[in-house]
């Protein structure tokens, strides 16, 4: 069974239009984040969602706004698109024991590309 | 801020040579947690160790291992013997732990290990 699941893996948009990205997790976790991976390779934060609770929210256009239904699925919502959108955004999931914060497990991933 | 440097951008070895991965990281935390994470031509993000601040033990894991020193802020990774398949880009992470909950990962910029057959 997959454990963290993202849809659509590859997405193909013009300039200007909205799209989405979803994300599930069967693990169980409270957490869960999007990372943004760039050309180059670079990860960044973008979000982190703790039982619905947005916690973590980086300097990142407000034409991306995610959303937390419940606490297995986190997904984001991306405005009016630009080119320098195109990126790979991961979907990633963890959880917090007594006071331990345990590692992040990602989804395959979703490579965007605007034209 | 935290910041973590993978000062490698690529390393190209042959089957069976060990590779080492050097990690340096700052931050001003006294807990925190170290990650590694492996990135093969697949695209997909794999965890491969998380190291607490206060455990300096060193690691192995099959052909894998990791040496945290506090000292010198460094988590480096070594394969020994490499494979082929262990041809990827490897991340190091640092985690932010201020929040309540959750962790705010900051990433490496990543080191490419070409294995050659």
């Amino acid at each position: 069974d997959t454990a963290v699941s993202q849809t659509p893996k590859y997405l193909v948009t013009q300039m200007g239009n909205d799209k989405s990205i979803k994300c599930e997790q069967n693990l169980g976790h409270d957490t869960m984040y999007w990372y943004k991976q760039d050309s180059k390779k670079f990860l960044k934060i973008m979000f982190s969602y703790n039982n619905k609770e947005l916690i973590i929210n980086e300097t990142v256009p407000n034409r991306f706004s995610p959303k937390s239904p419940d606490k297995a699925h986190l997904n984001l919502h991306i405005n009016s698109l630009e080119l320098g959108d195109s990126a790979v955004y991961f979907c990633a999931s963890s959880r917090r024991l007594a006071g331990v914060e345990y590692e992040q497990y990602f989804g395959p991933g979703t490579r965007l590309t605007v034209t | 801020a935290q910041k973590v440097t993978q000062a490698q951008t690529e390393i190209s070895v042959v089957e069976k040579e060990d590779v080492t991965l050097d990690c340096v990281y700052e931050t001003r935390d006294t807990t925190y947690y170290l990650f590694w994470y492996k990135q093969p031509p697949s695209g997909e993000l794999v965890f491969l160790i998380r190291r607490n601040s206060f455990d300096e033990q060193n690691e192995i894991s099959g052909r894998y291992s990791w040496n945290f020193q506090k000292s010198t802020s460094s988590f480096n990774f070594t394969i020994t013997a490499s494979q082929v398949v262990d041809s990827a880009v490897y991340f190091c992470a640092l985690s932010d732990p201020i929040k309540a909950a959750g962790n705010k990962l900051t990433f490496g910029g990543g080191t490419r290990v070409l294995v050659k057959p």
